[in-house]
């Protein structure tokens, strides 16, 4: 079956430490994205990428880091400059410009 | 520059009544609506999209949407709700040229018994 999948699913965090999520999708989409997700808000989108070895910073970028080396996978460092990083995180993918996004079943993250 | 407003953070409804979900958009472009439906502690699911076509758009598990330009509305609805449909709802806008989706902050719909 194709769809994305996001490891781990549980994730805890000393502070002052890096953390790495991983997302890989089998769907052959060229887009892929990374979306915080906190209680009671919506989905703000941290980076997302359009095409292999491309990535854009979305609205919370800072203290968040990608690579886009392969097209299938779409990891997204969690780094110790990031002030507030308990939350849960979602990775997405889509064919393109204007079309839908399909999303993993997220990641949460909580630092000790 | 885009927008969407979800009037209504929680909306509760009996099971069997009507299901009304409100979304406002704000767009410079032609929009791209999307519904999706979230469970707790799972990703999100697409429920039914609109892009330029028909202006009422039928979805997934009995769920439709109507998008109103004169009134940038495009509101979910459902006739008869089931406990099934607990859960979080996002609407979201794009445009033909974006990649990106702008969404609303959510409501959770409760079904009472």
């Amino acid at each position: 079956d194709g769809g994305i999948t996001q490891s781990p699913k549980y994730l805890f965090r000393k502070e002052g430490q890096n953390v790495t999520l991983s997302c890989e999708q089998n769907l052959n989409h060229d887009a892929m994205y990374w979306y915080r997700q906190d209680p009671g808000q919506g989905l703000r989108l941290i980076y997302y990428s359009q095409i292999v070895n491309d990535f854009q910073k979305g609205d919370i970028a800072e203290g968040y880091s990608v690579s886009r080396e392969k097209k299938e996978s779409f990891p997204l460092t969690v780094t110790s400059a990031q002030k507030n990083p308990t939350a849960f995180y979602l990775c997405a993918s889509s064919t393109g410009q204007g079309n839908e996004q399909f999303f993993g079943p997220g990641t949460r993250l909580t630092v000790l | 520059a885009q927008s969407v407003t979800q009037l209504g953070s929680h909306v509760s409804v009996s099971e069997g009544a009507l299901v009304l979900l409100r979304c406002n958009y704000s767009s410079s472009v032609p929009p791209y609506l999307f519904w999706y439906v979230q469970y707790p502690n799972q990703g999100l699911q697409l429920l039914l999209k609109y892009t330029s076509a028909a202006t009422l758009v039928k979805g997934i598990n009995g769920f439709e949407a109507e998008f109103k330009k004169s009134e940038t509305s495009f509101h979910l609805t459902k006739p008869s709700a089931h406990m099934s449909d607990a859960a979080e709802y996002f609407c979201a806008v794009s445009g033909a040229s974006s990649y990106k989706l702008i969404f609303g902050s959510g409501t959770r719909l409760l079904v009472r018994p």
